[in-house]
C-alpha cells in the first residue's frame, strides 16, 4: 500500500544551525511533493513544491530536494531561528483522485 | 489572498448531538476537503468534493456526512456526535490542477465531544 513516512520524533537544534527533515515514500510515483508548515492549534500553510523533474527548490532560507530513485524528500531551513519552531509535513498528491496524502510530520524545535 | 474560513474555532457538544461543520472559500475553487487531525496519526481524509453536489469517501467516513450545495461552502456533518470523534477538524480548498496545486486550509475547529 502507499505510504508516506515522516520523523515522528521531534528534532531539536540550536538557533544558526541547519535543520534537515526527511520524508520517504512507498509504492508512490509522484509527479509533485509539497511541503506544508503547521504551527499549534492552526491549519497547515503551504511552503515549497517540487516537480519530478527538479532535483533542488529553494525559497529564502529553505531548500527542498526530491530524489526519485531513493523515494525521498529532504527539507532544509539554514541558518534556523526559533520562530521556524513547528510541525512540518509532506505532502503527495494520489494520482488521478485529485487527493493530497500527507505525512504525519516532524516537530522542528529551534533553541535561542 | 485565498481564504478558507470555519465556523467556529472551538464547539463543545454533547454524545448524541448532530454537529454541523461550515467551511467557506473565497477563491473559487473547485475541490475542497475535511480532514480531522490526532496526535500520532497526523491528517486523515474524510470526505472530498470536487464540485458542487459531489462528494466521496476519504479514508474515514464512518459516521459523518457532507453536503456541497454551492461552490465555495463545503459542510461536514456529525449525524450523531460520539466522544470518538473529540478532534481538530481542518476544512482546505485546492484547484482542479492535480498535484501541482497548492491546497489552502482553515484555522481548525476542536471539537470536544462530552
Amino acid at each position: 500500500s502507499q505510504k508516506i513516512e515522516q520523523n515522528s520524533e521531534a528534532l531539536n537544534i540550536q538557533e544558526g544551525k541547519t535543520a534537515t527533515l526527511t520524508c520517504n515514500y512507498t509504492n508512490y510515483s509522484p509527479a509533485y511533493l509539497q511541503w506544508y508548515r503547521q504551527d499549534p492549534g492552526r491549519g497547515p500553510v503551504f511552503l515549497l513544491l517540487i516537480r519530478e523533474n527538479e532535483k533542488e527548490k529553494r525559497k529564502e532560507r529553505l531548500k527542498v530536494t526530491f530524489d526519485t530513485t531513493l523515494k525521498q524528500s529532504l527539507f532544509h531551513i539554514t541558518a534556523s531561528q526559533p520562530a521556524d519552531s513547528a510541525t512540518y509535513l509532506c505532502a503527495l498528491d494520489k494520482t488521478g483522485f485529485q487527493k493530497l496524502v500527507f505525512g504525519t510530520g516532524t516537530r522542528l524545535l529551534v533553541s535561542p | 489572498d485565498v481564504k478558507v474560513t470555519q465556523s467556529s474555532r472551538y464547539l463543545v457538544k454533547r454524545t448524541g448531538e448532530k454537529v454541523f461543520l461550515e467551511c467557506v472559500q473565497d477563491m473559487d475553487h473547485e475541490n475542497m476537503f475535511w480532514y480531522r487531525q490526532d496526535p500520532g496519526l497526523g491528517l486523515r481524509l474524510i470526505y472530498f468534493s470536487y464540485d458542487v453536489k459531489m462528494k466521496e469517501k476519504g479514508d474515514i467516513p464512518e459516521g459523518y456526512s457532507v453536503s456541497r450545495e454551492k461552490k465555495e461552502r463545503f459542510s461536514l456533518i456529525l449525524e450523531s456526535a460520539s466522544t470518538n470523534q473529540t478532534s481538530m477538524y481542518l476544512c482546505a480548498s485546492r484547484l482542479a490542477g492535480g498535484g501541482q496545486e497548492t491546497q489552502y486550509f482553515g484555522p481548525g475547529t476542536r471539537l470536544l465531544v462530552l
